[in-house]
This record gives C-alpha cells, sequence and structure tokens, in this order.
C-alpha cells in the first residue's frame, strides 16, 4: 500500500515569508508526527497529533509555527514570516497507534530552504 | 528526558565485514526503532524492537529492556548500506526520540 506522502519535496522561500507544508499518513493511521532535522543530526519532534486532536505542540520552535489536521487525515505544517534559522528537511510520520502497534512511518520529507 | 546515545559515531568498511552498531537509552521505553537514512534523505524502516531480537535478512537486532541498550548487527555488507543509522525510542505512542546516528561508509 501508499505510503507517508509530503508535498512539495523541495521548497525555497525568501525570508519573511510564509510557507504551507502538506503530509498525507498512510490511511487509517491515527497518529500523525512532525519532525524537523538539520543538517548532521537526527529528527527532533515538533508536533503529534491523534485524528484530529493536536495533543502536544511543545516541541514547535516558535508561534510561527502552526500545525493542523481538521478532519484527522492530512496534516499542515505552516511556518510564518520564515527566516534563515528555520532552513531543515521536515519530516511527517504516521502510526496505527493500536495496542502494540506504536510503529512510525516516515514520509520523504520537504527540504526548506530559506534565503 | 530520555537520552539516547549511539556508537560508534563514524563506520568505514570493506564490502563484506560484519559491523554491530549500539544504542544506549537512559530511561525505560516502550518502543524502540532502528532506521536507516538513504543518500536522498528517506527514513527506511529497518526494526520495530522494543525487547529481543529479531533478524531481517543480512540485519539483525537485539534488544536487552532491562539493561536500557539495542544492538544492530550488520553482516556481509555491502555499498548500498551505505548511509546513516538511527535508534529512536518513546513511550507508548509519543514523539520518538533519535540518537545522533552512525554514518557508515562501505566501499567496495
Amino acid at each position: 500500500g501508499a505510503g507517508v506522502s509530503q508535498s512539495p519535496r523541495y521548497k525555497v522561500a525568501k525570508r519573511g515569508q510564509d510557507v504551507a507544508l502538506r503530509c498525507d499518513p498512510i490511511s487509517g493511521h491515527v497518529s500523525l508526527f512532525w519532525y524537523q532535522q538539520a543538517l548532521g543530526q537526527g529528527p527532533e519532534f515538533l508536533t503529534y497529533f491523534q485524528n484530529e486532536a493536536q495533543l502536544d505542540k511543545s516541541g514547535l520552535p516558535s508561534d510561527r509555527f502552526f500545525a493542523e489536521r481538521p478532519e484527522g487525515s492530512v496534516s499542515t505544517l505552516k511556518i510564518q514570516r520564515t527566516q534563515q534559522e528555520d532552513s531543515a528537511v521536515y519530516l511527517c510520520a504516521s502510526s496505527l497507534w493500536a495496542s502494540g502497534s506504536y510503529e512510525q512511518y516516515f514520509g520523504p520529507g520537504t527540504r526548506l530552504t530559506v534565503t | 528526558g530520555i537520552q539516547v546515545e549511539q556508537s560508534p559515531p563514524d563506520l568505514i568498511l570493506q564490502e563484506g565485514a560484519n559491523s554491530t552498531l549500539r544504542c544506549n537509552f537512559s530511561d525505560s521505553v516502550n518502543n524502540l526503532q532502528w532506521f536507516h537514512q538513504n543518500p536522498w534523505g528517506q527514513l527506511i524502516n529497518l526494526f520495530y524492537i522494543p525487547s529481543g531480537t529479531k533478524q531481517n535478512g543480512r540485519l539483525s537486532a537485539t534488544t536487552v529492556a532491562t539493561e536500557r541498550y539495542s544492538l544492530l548487527y550488520i553482516s556481509s555488507s555491502q555499498t548500498t548500506d551505505s548511509g546513516v543509522y538511527f535508534c529512536a525510542v518513546n513511550q507508548a505512542g509519543t514523539a520518538l526520540i533519535f540518537g545522533k546516528g552512525t554514518t557508515l561508509s562501505v566501499s567496495s
């Protein structure tokens, strides 16, 4: 079956522009996670949804970052007034989240470059 | 929060060699996953292994939860095994906490 998909795969934004990154999870997966990966580092948690409820947004670096999952499926990560330090790969993961099955599956990521 | 340490940070092998990657974590966890990040950045699931031993072809993994470590074994390495290997842990469906990874380079 289809895996997690993300779009766009690459995004170049000028400093100060707003961007929106999309994630399509695996069909039927309840949990959805966003991570940020800087060059040479492991992914770091941003935010987490269970169905449409955002249960944890403690990893969002500033109030310029906003995520939503209004119908419990597709999610969008929005970054307002982008800064150079926002340049990174943004990864989305989904999980079935059933008893004994918390394995997370990752999409290919969106590479954001802020110039 | 939970700390995850991976060793070695870098590993250079000749094709055909075997290797062992280690992951230590600082607290009890419900989930441990091993990933391979390929040169295009895709994280590929290798093992979901909160405890015990699993094998998949030339790869195997063992997690000893009571001693808070996991090992990933790669046998008869191939050039396509090159990339970064990440260990990540969490507690019951929460966010994964990743180590810094082991960068593996296999030459022919």
